[in-house]
């Protein structure tokens, strides 16, 4: 899991409710990642952010959103837009360099559950 | 847009003997391809990658191969124990905007029978 942090492990939700994972990185990454895994499939990515206050759209960004005010912490809100929430959500981070694809490092995740 | 395509989604074989997963690419321009391994209720963990200038990396037991014409790309795990049993991902990546994005097949469940 190296330096990314996630909390909680495990977060239930009602239905209807905004809910926010945290992501904390101490690798001093420049880039970060949401990625969300549902079973038999592999992981979709959410939003991406280069450098500090900017992020885009992944490929399934609805009824999501983020903020990266903080180089180390990247939080992800799913909102009460988002359809089907339940899964398991990763956080990334890498270190590109101009022209080279850099390694990404996963966080341990949180098992997100809207009863 | 990129596709990978990972087979088979479920592997056994007995302990000792050797696996193989095998991923295809669409996207040309895909230049990076790193395996991750994935523990249950865990997050995955880089196991080795490889880069479009090399065909074949490897690491104690653990082998990558690189057909760059084909585009396919494969994961050898040999003389295999039981904690090698996971779930193995492959993907490959390529610039989106200046930035590196990884697709992800949809993973192999791999199980080492004692």
């Amino acid at each position: 899991d190296g330096g990314i942090t996630q909390s909680p492990k495990y977060l239930f939700r009602k239905e209807g409710q905004n809910v926010t994972l945290s992501c904390e990185q101490n690798l001093n990454h420049d880039a970060m990642y949401w990625y969300r895994q549902d079973p038999g499939q592999g992981l979709r990515l959410i939003y991406y952010s280069q450098i500090v206050n900017d992020f885009q759209k992944g490929d399934i960004a609805e009824g999501y959103s983020v903020s990266r005010e903080k180089k180390e912490s990247f939080p992800l809100t799913v909102t009460s837009a988002q359809k089907n929430p339940t899964a398991f959500y990763l956080c990334a981070s890498s270190n590109p360099i101009a022209g080279v694809v850099d390694t990404q490092y996963f966080g341990p995740g949180t098992r997100l559950t809207v009863l | 847009g990129e596709n990978v395509e990972q087979h088979p989604s479920t592997l056994s074989v007995q302990e000792g003997d050797s696996a193989v997963i095998k991923c295809t690419y669409s996207d040309s321009a895909s230049n990076y391809f790193p395996w991750y391994k994935q523990e249950l209720g865990k997050g995955p963990q880089l196991i080795i990658d490889i880069r479009s200038n090399v065909g074949e990396k490897k690491d104690q037991r653990i082998a990558v191969t690189l057909n760059k014409t084909a585009k396919h790309f494969s994961l050898h795990i040999t003389e295999t124990q039981p904690e090698d049993s996971a779930v193995y991902f492959c993907a490959a990546s390529s610039f989106l905007t200046g930035n590196e994005k990884l697709t992800f097949g949809t993973g192999t469940r791999l199980t080492i029978i004692p």
